[in-house]
């Protein structure tokens, strides 16, 4: 079974440009969860989509939203770009519930200069 | 809100020594428990879970116990290898669909041969 996968694996960006990240689930998984990792901050949850519709979300301002698809696939977008910005972004697919395992992506590197 | 306390090191070890990484956590419900492994340029890994008070996590040598008393989920290993250095992250997550994961800062640990 194919695993999670991340699109692009490495991205640079200038300060007040807009990115598109992308992450396919594994097969059957309708949950998807997207995190930031920083070396200041640590593993930070931004928000999951169930079923095409955000079910929680964490405490990011406005200029990252995410969607999910009918097939599931999720995005992430990130606008107005800040310096503070960079990180790694992992993206998580599980089945449906709290309790069943989440399985991780590599991650996008984002570098914002 | 729930959280999750880990000893952030670095830890570093020689090969075959005892290893052992502190985890307590913060929550208002009944969470289950999970240790998750990175190595370098990659996403997490589960490595193990224990979803009930008592109940011990087991994989690759690695063992945790979730005690609902001392609300700790202590990662131990008899004995390490270099291949076990990686970052380690504790984490919960919430009896309840819309909670997600809350993960630790991580433990980086190191083995030396």
């Amino acid at each position: 079974k194919a695993g999670v996968t991340q699109t692009p694996r490495y991205l640079i960006k200038t300060r007040g440009q807009q990115v598109t990240l992308s992450c396919s689930p594994i097969s059957g998984h309708r949950s998807v969860s997207w995190y930031q990792q920083t070396p200041g901050q640590g593993l930070q949850f931004l928000f999951e989509y169930f079923s095409e519709t955000q079910r929680n979300k964490g405490n990011f301002p406005g200029r990252f939203s995410g969607r999910q698809f009918s097939n599931s696939r999720s995005e992430m977008n990130v606008s107005t770009l800040e310096l503070g910005d960079s990180a790694l972004y992992l993206c998580a697919s599980r089945r449906t519930g709290a309790l069943d395992e989440q399985f991780f992506g590599p991650g996008t590197r984002l570098t914002v200069l | 809100g729930d959280s999750v306390t880990q000893m952030e090191g670095p830890v570093t070890l020689s090969e075959e020594a005892f290893l052992t990484i502190n985890c307590t956590y913060t929550a208002t419900g009944y969470p289950s428990l999970f240790w998750y492994v990175q190595y370098p340029g990659e996403g997490l890994q589960l490595l193990l879970k224990a979803t009930k008070a008592d109940d011990k996590g087991s994989n690759k040598g690695f063992e945790a116990t979730y005690r609902k008393e001392t609300t700790s989920f202590h990662l131990e290993k008899g004995s390490v290898q270099v291949s076990d250095s990686a970052v380690y992250f504790c984490a919960l997550s919430e009896r309840n669909y819309g909670q997600n994961f809350v993960f630790g800062p991580g433990t980086r640990l190191s083995v030396l041969p």
